[in-house]
């Protein structure tokens, strides 16, 4: 069965610092596709990235980078000189293919609080 | 507009009422879904719809019910809730080409059972 684990519940840390958050996947799938959201407090889950298994480089876009290594099962996502906006809950995703359609398999999810 | 709109955005019912919750998506999108996020587990994938056809039903309780009149709208019927349904229901739409589409999710309703 798919399975992603995000083992931090919370994060905390001061405007400008560097920020990392883990996600650990599981998948039988050779081909797969993974995810991150961004779950502000008004409710809605923001696409941020889609990751396919068989591209394992880096993509950097803007203040975000993410991490894909497919020999530890991990897609972790760096957030560069946080700001008090990215304060949210973040969100990994493993992408299932279910009959007509896509499921996403989410984690726990991560709070991340940037204060000021 | 939005891409996808959900209404409405809090809800609070009694357990013997009955309410609809509606989404619709402007996104010219194939698939519709319907997720919930409890406090107390990941969310969790409750119903896909594909042209109007209800592909996945993740073993949700029957007091659930959902409704694709057409690719554009989506909705879930309410009846005789329990206090444990409370959560925030979402909504999403994709566009169905393989495992790699992204889903975009409307703000969901924040429903209360009391």
């Amino acid at each position: 069965a798919q399975k992603v684990t995000q083992a931090q519940t919370e994060i905390s840390v001061v405007e400008k610092e560097d920020v990392t958050l883990d996600c650990v996947y599981e998948t039988r799938d050779t081909t797969y596709y993974l995810f991150w959201y961004k779950q502000p407090p008004s409710g809605e889950l923001v696409f941020l990235i889609r990751r396919n298994s068989f591209d394992e480089q880096n993509e950097i876009s803007g203040r975000y980078s993410w991490n894909f290594q497919k020999s530890t099962s991990s897609f972790n996502f760096t957030i560069t000189a946080s700001q008090v906006v990215d304060s949210a809950v973040y969100f990994c995703a493993l992408s299932e293919v279910v009959r007509y359609g896509n499921k996403l398999v989410f984690g726990a999810g991560t709070i991340l609080r940037v204060k000021s | 507009e939005t891409g996808v709109t959900q209404t409405p955005r809090h809800l609070v019912m009694g357990m013997t009422n009955k309410k609809s919750l509606k989404c619709e998506q402007h996104l010219g999108h194939n698939a519709m879904y319907w997720y919930k996020q409890s406090a107390k587990k990941p969310l969790e994938l409750m119903f896909v719809y594909n042209f109007k056809e209800q592909t996945e039903n993740n073993s949700v309780p029957s007091r659930f019910s959902p409704e694709c009149p057409n690719s554009s709208h989506l909705f879930l019927h309410l009846h005789t809730l329990q206090p444990e349904d409370s959560a925030l229901y979402l909504c999403a739409s994709s566009q169905i080409q393989g495992a790699g589409t992204e889903a975009f999710f409307g703000q969901g309703t924040r429903l209360t059972v009391v």
